[in-house]
């Protein structure tokens, strides 16, 4: 069975630390790996990867993908309580790209 | 990336009841999906709606629960029938092929 599992499930930081938030899946015919920022209802796309080693970069987000060991991380430097939110990862599988996600790890900067 | 618009954005509703949620793309996409989001829970994919043929439903969701109706490129509505209180969740639409983007969801309580 596809699973995609993320840790930790939940994470406390102050203002201005540096988070690292960890996404490991086990898939049948993986085609992509997403990042997704949910605050309220409507997850926003963050990144999209599909080939080892290749750091994405967004601002004080970035995120890479290990294909060999089947894991990706997402790092936000610099913390800000606007980064706080649910971090979705998602993994896309079959021809039609279906997404299987992950629980999410919810992040909760405090001032 | 595709701008996505859902309606209603809540409702609530009685058992033994149906809603049918509409989902607007701002551009023509070949894949749409429909996904649930229960009470604490991570999202589960319903089902995947490609224009011109049939819904194909994930594991657990079927058609005479959840029918699905996809008329063109650009729309599609997801049925929920027969409602009972454990259908109570946040039902998103997402579109696109490879990066996937998702409306703003449909909160739906069930009394």
């Amino acid at each position: 069975e596809d699973k995609v599992v993320q840790s930790p499930l939940s994470l406390v930081v102050h203002e201005g630390d540096t988070v690292t938030l960890n996404c490991s899946y086990e898939v049948t015919n993986f085609r992509s790996l997403l990042w997704y920022k949910q605050e309220k209802k409507a997850p926003t796309f963050l990144f999209m990867l599909t080939s080892s080693g290749i750091e994405k970069k967004s601002g004080r987000l970035s995120s890479i993908l290990d294909k060999k060991e089947l894991f990706s991380i997402l790092n936000i430097t610099a913390t800000q309580t606007g980064d706080s939110a649910v971090y979705l990862c998602a993994v896309g599988v079959g021809s039609q790209g279906n997404l299987i996600f992950g629980k999410g790890t919810k992040l909760s900067v405090k001032p | 990336s595709a701008v996505i618009s859902q309606k209603p954005s809540r409702d609530i509703c009685q058992r033994g009841t149906s809603l049918t949620i509409q989902c607007q793309v701002d551009s023509q996409v070949t894949m749409m999906f429909w996904y649930r989001q229960q009470p604490g829970q991570s999202l589960t994919l319903i089902a995947t709606a490609n224009q011109g043929s049939e819904a194909t439903y994930e594991s657990g969701f079927v058609i005479d629960k959840f029918p699905i109706s996809r008329p063109n490129l650009t729309f599609s509505t997801l049925t929920v029938s027969n409602m009972s209180p454990e259908d109570s969740s946040i039902y998103l639409c997402s579109a696109g092929q490879i990066e996937q983007f998702f409306g703003p969801g449909t909160r739906l309580t069930v009394l």
